[in-house]
């Protein structure tokens, strides 16, 4: 079925550092792709997603191409803070499993 | 429209007793989904509702646990005779269509204390 394999973290950035989480799925056809987040203390969000290969999502300064070569979905920032520390889930529709996630703790 | 609402929102319960945590989705969902988070540990999908009937309890313990999606009201996620590794914060979300052919919208959280 189709599934998403993500970066274990967890990651540890300091403020203003490039950040890349890993996401690769494996999926029949071409569906939507999701990263959500979750800040402390509170539910998952959606943070960007791409609908068909080739597109890019993005918000709050995070990027994510659909890459259907590569069967990829990673997500970048080019200049994090520390307000972004949270957990970030990569999913498609489909597969309800969210998974750990990765952490990332940004630190000032 | 407001959003996907659960209550409560934190709920102490002692070793054998009941836990009912409620969710009512988004307005025109239909399509419930109930998660477990213990502390620093990711998402574990628990039950999947459509209204009055189950479609997927794969994630669901065979024992206490249960879950219900009636034709008016909220679901409801049954915790009978609680133990201390119940303690958790469970989530549910909602969508629209079927499973979740598209996004899920989340509600805030019941967090669960088993004292």
């Amino acid at each position: 079925g189709d599934s998403v394999t993500q970066m274990e973290g967890p990651v540890t950035l300091s403020e203003e550092a490039f950040l890349t989480i890993n996401c690769t799925y494996t999926a029949t056809g071409y569906p939507s792709l999701f990263w959500y987040v979750q800040y402390p203390g509170e539910g998952l969000q959606l943070l960007l997603k791409a609908t068909k290969a080739d597109d890019k999502g993005s918000n709050k300064g995070f990027e994510a191409t659909y890459r259907k070569e590569t069967t990829s979905f990673h997500l970048e920032k080019g200049s994090v803070q520390v307000s972004d520390s949270a957990v970030y889930f990569c999913a498609l529709p489909g597969d309800m499993r969210f998974g750990a996630g990765t952490r990332l703790t940004v630190k000032p | 429209n407001a959003g996907v609402m659960q209550n409560p929102r934190h709920l102490v319960r002692r070793r054998g007793q009941e836990a009912r945590l409620r969710c009512s989705p988004m307005k025109g969902h239909s399509h419930v989904y109930w998660y477990r988070q213990l502390p620093e540990e990711g998402l574990k999908f628990m039950v999947y509702l459509q209204k009055e009937n189950i479609i997927d309890e794969s994630g669901m313990p065979k024992e206490r646990f249960s879950a219900e999606f009636p034709k008016e009201g909220p679901s409801i996620l049954r915790i009978q005779q609680v133990v201390r590794g119940d303690s958790a914060a469970y989530f549910c979300a909602s969508s629209p269509a079927a499973k979740a052919t598209g996004e899920l919208f989340f509600g805030e959280g019941s967090r669960l204390t088993v004292l």
